[in-house]
């Protein structure tokens, strides 16, 4: 079945690095771009920005540039979140979620089970 | 960016209720909306999609209508399992916004 696998919780340290892992399985990897959401606790979604799986173009939404990069690794059909310089605010469960339909019926579907990232000294 | 307003945030009801969630778009989307359920400690779940398209595999007692600026999630009759909270997202913009969520609590 379709499914994204992302890596486990991380504790982190204020300015540190981290990198969280989506890894796609089911259905043609570079088919279907892949979306990051962060939701920080007790809050709603934020859309972070996607990753074009085909040519590895990257969209970031306003507010995750700079720190945040997106890649791909399409050998092992897995897309990577990077966050540089962590800050306590960055503390969030972070999902990745494949983007399918055009148009009107583009819509996110699956959802990794999401990462949670903490950052604390 | 496009602003998506939700009401009411927070929503007490019972099992078997029929309950209705709104979602406002500062700017109008067409039928470019989309419902999301997220049950606690989970990954949210796609529920509808075009605006009132049920996702394959949805109970039929969730619908979707609106278009341009208002929309509605409708439940028909509350099962155990739909007390979470439920999103709504635009996908007009190339820059997708979801709502605020409505969490959705037993009366």
């Amino acid at each position: 079945q379709v499914q994204l696998v992302q890596s486990g919780s991380d504790l982190k340290e204020p300015g540190a690095s981290m990198k969280v892992s989506c890894k796609a399985s089911g259905y043609s990897f570079t088919s279907y771009g892949i979306n990051w959401v962060r939701q920080a606790p007790g809050q709603g979604l934020e859309w972070m920005g996607w990753i074009n799986t085909n040519t590895g173009n990257p969209t970031y939404a306003q507010g995750f540039t700079g720190r945040f990069v997106f890649s791909l690794d399409t050998s092992a059909s897995t897309t990577y979140l990077q966050i540089s310089g962590l800050k306590a605010e960055d503390t969030a469960v972070y999902f990745c979620a494949r983007v399918i339909g055009g148009g009107p019926v583009k819509r996110f579907d699956p959802w990794g089970q999401g990462t949670l990232v903490t950052v604390s000294s | 960016d496009i602003q998506m307003t939700q009401s009411p945030s927070s929503l007490s009801a019972s099992i078997g209720d029929r309950v209705a969630i709104t979602c406002r778009a500062s700017q109008s989307i067409s039928n470019y909306l989309n419902w999301y359920r997220q049950k606690p400690g989970e990954a949210p779940n796609l529920l509808i999609y075009a605006a009132s398209s049920l996702e394959s595999g949805v109970p039929s007692r969730f619908s979707g209508s609106g278009s341009g600026t208002d929309f509605t999630l409708t439940i028909s009759s509350l099962r155990p399992e739909d007390f979470a909270t439920y999103y709504c997202q635009q996908s007009y913009s190339s820059f997708p916004t979801f709502g605020q969520g409505t969490k959705l609590e037993i009366k």
